[in-house]
């Protein structure tokens, strides 16, 4: 069968708070970022992105902050909803143009 | 108004049976890819087609084949499963290369008993 998958970063966040995940990337040269939104047993699903000559940008409920200098991303979901539970995922294109993911954060709504 | 469609949803099969996994999109996008992904981990790129031309990545195992006969649909063929086969296998498109956002369909879940 399947082989033991790795222990993902969780974050449990009160319903109705807001929720920050972050993320670290690697590659100074990657210039587009992405979040992706996984609920158990579907594909990931597009949140929203950013191009590297951006620090921010909001979409409905979500901003995600772009800070180049220390690498970090960051998404921000407002007034959490039980909807939000998912495993999300940051991804950045590198010279190459090939997604690379980071590693997940499960996020877990408390009611 | 499904965009990326992956049939079946769920796949079982025995060791050794190959199976075919199939995707489809109605979004007229150049690229497809297939992804494997296990549990608690992030998708692991297997192969794209960016229209006709096939990209293998260097770690894909032999194992793992795909067809794309045209725009709108795409294969994925394990000749020969193995146990550690077993995943989630996820298409997506998008219009143009990498830096374009990808679209991914619900998956299909493989069992390999």
């Amino acid at each position: 069968g399947e082989s033991v998958g790795l222990h993902l970063p969780t974050l449990s966040v009160q319903e109705g708070d807001n929720s920050i995940i972050n993320c670290a990337y690697s590659n100074s040269a990657s210039d587009y970022f992405i979040w992706y939104k996984q609920e158990s047993g579907k594909g990931p699903q597009f949140i929203i992105d950013i191009r590297s000559n951006m620090d921010k940008r909001q979409g409905q409920r979500v901003t995600v902050l772009l800070n180049k200098t220390v690498k970090h991303l960051s998404l921000q979901i407002a007034a959490t909803q039980p909807g939000d539970s998912a495993v999300y995922f940051c991804a950045e294109t590198d010279s190459n143009y090939q997604l690379i993911w980071g590693a997940g954060t499960k996020l877990i709504i408390k009611p | 108004d499904a965009m990326v469609i992956q049939n079946p949803r769920y796949q079982v099969t025995q060791f050794g049976k190959p199976v075919t996994l199939s995707c489809s999109q109605t979004l007229n996008h150049n690229v497809m890819y297939w992804y494997q992904q296990k549990s608690s981990q992030a998708p692991k790129l297997l192969f794209h087609y960016y229209d006709k031309d096939f990209n293998n990545e260097a770690d894909t195992p032999d194992n793992f084949q795909s067809r794309r006969p045209n725009t709108s649909f795409c294969f994925l063929d394990i000749r020969s499963p193995g146990l550690g086969d077993a995943a989630m296998y996820l298409c997506a498109t998008s219009s143009q290369t990498f830096g374009d956002t990808q679209y991914f369909g619900p998956g299909t879940r493989l069992t390999v008993l």
